[in-house]
């Protein structure tokens, strides 16, 4: 299975850009890259996704690296509401009898400091 | 109003009494998961389903039975719980596909003593 590499952990002052990473350099060409976070006592929610373009969202946005092995977050104004837990996650394919199976890890725990 | 449901929402049970947490999700999505959370070990895969009657292993299968009758449902057993599958659980569900998004429910939290 595609795995994922996130930093434990990582701070930032409200107001200012995120930008959160991940690894996965074992991606299929298939293999889509989500993003989800979880805030405190919650379900995890979706975030953004993407397969080889950059995206943007009402939330966020998603820099896919030109190799498809990283990519990154962009929350460009972090506020209090952000802090949260953020997964990485690689979600295969475009077939019905591919391999569901997802790894979420530990993900990224984003603490914004006002 | 789209959701994923999960009864009962909390749970405080004995070591090997069988129980059932439920899991309903209204938006006709082939695909549903159950997962358990633990701290320092983020959001592990138990089972999960591409569609009726089909059910896989995740990464942490052991202690847990599912089963897939009906599309809108997918119920976690734990047939003889034991102390270490006490655990903050999740069901989500989605379309199929990889581009598609999980929507999760709001947890169940079981001790099991």
């Amino acid at each position: 299975d595609a795995k994922t590499t996130q930093p434990n952990s990582m701070e930032s002052n409200e107001e200012e850009p995120v930008h959160l990473p991940c690894n996965h350099s074992t991606i299929s060409g298939t293999d889509y890259i989500h993003w989800y976070r979880q805030l405190p006592s919650q379900g995890p929610e979706y975030v953004i996704h993407g397969l080889t373009s950059n995206v943007n969202n009402r939330m966020a946005s998603l820099a896919i690296a030109e190799d498809r092995k990283s990519s990154t977050l962009i929350l460009h104004r972090a506020t209090l509401r952000d802090a949260a837990v953020y997964y990485c996650i690689l979600r295969g394919g475009i077939s019905n009898f591919g391999n569901e199976k997802l790894t979420f890890g530990t993900g990224t725990r984003l603490t914004i400091i006002p | 109003e789209a959701q994923v449901t999960q009864n009962p929402r909390y749970l405080i049970t004995v070591t090997g009494k069988k129980l059932t947490v439920t899991c309903s999700q209204n938006m006709n999505h082939e695909y549903m998961s159950w997962y358990r959370q633990d701290p320092g070990l983020g959001l592990r895969q138990i089972y999960y389903s591409m569609n009726v009657e089909v059910t896989d292993k995740g990464d942490v299968p052991e202690g847990y039975k599912v089963s897939r009758k009906e599309k809108r449902n997918f119920p976690l057993i734990l047939e003889s719980p034991s102390p270490n599958q006490t655990s903050l659980y999740f069901c989500a569900s989605s379309f199929q596909r990889g581009y598609n998004e999980q929507f999760f429910g709001p947890g169940t939290r079981l001790t099991v003593l």
